[in-house]
């Protein structure tokens, strides 16, 4: 059950779209559409953006999408706005039955 | 309003147990698959656990198998994490979390500090 891989950090200017990478194995994200990602604001708990790859919940921007290619997941923010600094995680379902997130993201808006 | 409230974190001793609890309101709770997560301090999020909506299937990290037990009463809407044999590896804040097809965690409850010390 190793973690899934994702850059400790990405930034980007106000208005720009930034791209977190989210990589694992077949045995996990590209084995199954069960990637998942969220986003989580300094003592706040973790909030649900994307969900099955490429799902938006309801209430959640459209400028938050997601994708996959492979073993690699993404997640895109597009016009990259203040409210968006935060850390974020993927995770994805696994062969063994069980679940398994990426370390993390910290995103800085320049 | 879907609401999940997490008690029982505490101070324990290495070696020791706890049971944390969450109480689920605001949805059909036994329809939905529940899951533990937990984050260590500065650090990034550990899927811990997850149980069925009837409680008849059951899942664990690596790292707390044989030591940790989920369970659900749907009669009271409730979610258990029966913790054993914790280790000072084991400090966290431990969230609750409910579940959805495809996806561990859909809504998550605020978290219960669990502090594992001498």
């Amino acid at each position: 059950q190793s973690a899934l891989t994702q850059p400790a950090s990405v930034s980007g200017s106000p208005g720009q779209s930034i791209t977190i990478s989210c990589t694992g194995t077949s045995s996990d994200v590209g084995g199954f559409n069960y990637v998942s990602w969220y986003q989580q604001h300094p003592g706040r708990a973790p909030k649900l953006m994307i969900y099955e790859v490429s799902n938006r919940p309801s209430g959640v921007s459209s400028r938050f999408s997601g994708s996959k290619s492979g073993n690699t997941a993404s997640l895109t923010i597009s016009g990259l706005q203040a409210e968006d600094e935060a850390d974020y995680y993927c995770n994805s379902y696994t062969s063994a039955s069980t679940w398994v997130f990426g370390g993390g993201t910290k995103v800085t808006v320049l | 309003e879907v609401q999940l409230s997490e008690s029982g974190g505490g101070l324990v001793q290495p070696g020791g147990s706890l049971r944390l609890s969450c109480a689920a309101s605001g949805f059909t709770f036994s329809s939905y698959a529940m899951s533990w997560v937990r984050q260590t301090p500065g650090k990034g999020l550990e899927w811990v656990s997850s149980v069925s909506g009837g409680g008849h299937a059951a899942y664990y990290a690596d790292s707390v198998k044989g030591r940790f037990t989920i369970s659900r009463d749907n009669s009271k809407n409730t979610l258990y994490l029966q913790m054993n044999s914790l280790s000072v590896d084991d400090t966290a804040l431990y969230y609750c979390g409910k579940g959805r097809f495809g996806v561990p965690v859909d809504v998550w409850g605020k978290g219960t500090t669990v502090t594992v010390s001498s």
